[in-house]
């Protein structure tokens, strides 16, 4: 079973704060996937990165695939109430047509 | 484009009564897929089809069953619900050919008594 760990969990946080979290794994995925899911709403796509080392931006946030592309972390620079929410990683890999999801972080931000 | 829509958004069933919960996308997506989340345990995969006229069993298709009726349309069925099913439940869809990424639906939220 090819798992993904994200940590930390939860996280609170004040506005205007820095953040980082992480999606860990002992497997090499083709690609990974973040998403946010608000709450009673379902996972809305954030990012995909494909390229080991490769690096993305959507506005403040910031998105790193490690270099053996078994592992991602997301960043959020001076984060926003509206950043609320639960931040998932998927990876894909291969032919295969199903997505590995990890548990998701649970990020509060404080006005 | 409404992307991924689901049916209905609440549901409240007693311990075995049956229903099946509906899911549609107009992406001309090749995949589709039904899961449920619970707290603590993250989205855990029911069942998916990889293409229309397929299916296939994820990680807990124990007390459910699916239909692919069409390439747009995939449903889930729940034959005689039982209180462990009580949770919310999402559809998604992936156009396949080498993409990864998936889309999501609103979700359905079923309590089961």
């Amino acid at each position: 079973t090819q798992l993904l760990e994200q940590s930390p969990q939860f996280l609170s946080i004040q506005e205007g704060e820095n953040l980082t979290v992480y999606c860990n794994s002992s497997s090499v995925f083709s690609s990974l996937q973040w998403y946010r899911q608000e709450p009673g709403e379902g996972p809305v796509l954030l990012v995909t990165v494909v390229t080991g080392g490769e690096v993305k931006k959507l506005k403040r946030l910031t998105f790193q695939f490690g270099d053996a592309r078994k592992d991602s972390s997301l960043h959020i620079t001076a984060a926003q109430p509206g950043d609320t929410g639960l931040y998932l990683c998927a990876g894909g890999r291969g032919s295969n047509y199903k997505l590995t999801f990890g548990k998701g972080t649970l990020l509060t931000v404080n006005p | 484009n409404a992307g991924v829509t689901q049916t209905p958004k609440f549901q409240v069933l007693k311990t075995g009564q049956s229903m099946t919960l509906q899911c549609a996308q107009d992406m001309n997506h090749n995949s589709m897929y039904w899961y449920r989340q619970d707290p603590g345990m993250g989205l855990r995969l029911i069942y998916y089809s990889a293409s229309e006229g397929t299916t296939d069993k994820g990680e807990v298709p124990n007390g459910y069953n699916v239909s692919r009726l069409n390439k747009r349309e995939f449903s889930l069925r729940l034959e005689s619900a039982a209180p462990s099913q009580t949770s919310v439940y999402f559809c998604a869809s992936r156009l396949g050919q080498g993409l990864y990424e998936q889309y999501f639906g609103p979700g359905t939220r079923l309590t089961v008594t």
